[in-house]
């Protein structure tokens, strides 16, 4: 069974441009999130979907951050304009949904994002 | 709010010595804890979780984590230290139920030293 994927692994990009990051979940994952981790700080949450909808985005820093998941599969995450502060390893993560006390979240990669 | 602390960002031990990892929590409400690791160009992988059943709970890879309620304490140890433990490693607590969003320590790159 494939795990989670992340496209692209890397990207450097100048401030103001735009970048798109991609996240295919387990397939049957209902539940993805989205994390960062700007350097040298904890990992932080963003947000989670479960399917195609916004659960909880409180962790989104600015509206210059727009996820989406299309049909509750892959979850794209732009940025636009990047700015120096956005850089940092972007990581997604998806659970089944179940009954149990906690549904185990598996990691892609991550996305390192370095902007100029 | 919940919040997690790990003690000591880098941390070095040598090959078959005891790995003990630190990490404080903080949280409301009774929590569920983590621990995850990170290789080199790889995702977080899941050690343990602890998840109100019994309080010594043991992982993959002879990894194993005691929730101390009374000390706010969930540190991670292994009695013998191989190589191949070198990585990056996180702890994490999630409390809501329906949106398990973790919320992680700033993490320990444990380094072996031969």
């Amino acid at each position: 069974e494939a795990g989670v994927t992340q496209f692209p692994s890397h990207s450097v990009i100048e401030k103001g441009q735009t970048v798109t990051l991609r996240c295919d979940p387990i397939s049957g994952h209902d539940n993805l999130y989205w994390y960062r981790r700007v350097m040298g700080k904890e990992i932080k949450f963003l947000l989670h979907f479960v399917k195609e909808s916004k659960q909880d985005e409180s962790g989104m820093p600015n509206n210059r951050f727009l996820a989406e998941r299309t049909g509750g599969t892959y979850s794209t995450l732009k940025v636009q304009p990047a700015e120096l502060e956005d850089s940092g390893v972007y990581f997604c993560a998806s659970s089944p949904q179940g009954l149990v006390p906690y549904n185990e979240q598996f990691f892609g990669p991550g996305t390192r994002l370095t902007v100029l | 709010a919940q919040s997690v602390t790990q003690l000591g960002s880098h941390v070095s031990v040598s090959e078959g010595a005891l790995v003990l990892l630190r990490c404080n929590y903080s949280s409301s409400v009774p929590p569920y804890l983590f621990w995850y690791v990170q290789y080199p160009n790889q995702g977080l992988q899941l050690l343990l979780k602890y998840t109100s059943a019994a309080t010594l709970v043991k992982g993959i890879n002879g990894f194993e984590a005691e929730f101390k309620k009374s000390e706010t304490s969930f540190h991670l140890t292994k009695p013998s230290a191989h190589m191949s433990d070198a990585a990056e490693y996180f702890c994490a607590v999630s409390v809501d139920f329906g949106n398990e969003k973790l919320t992680f320590g700033t993490g320990t790159r444990l380094t072996i030293i031969p």
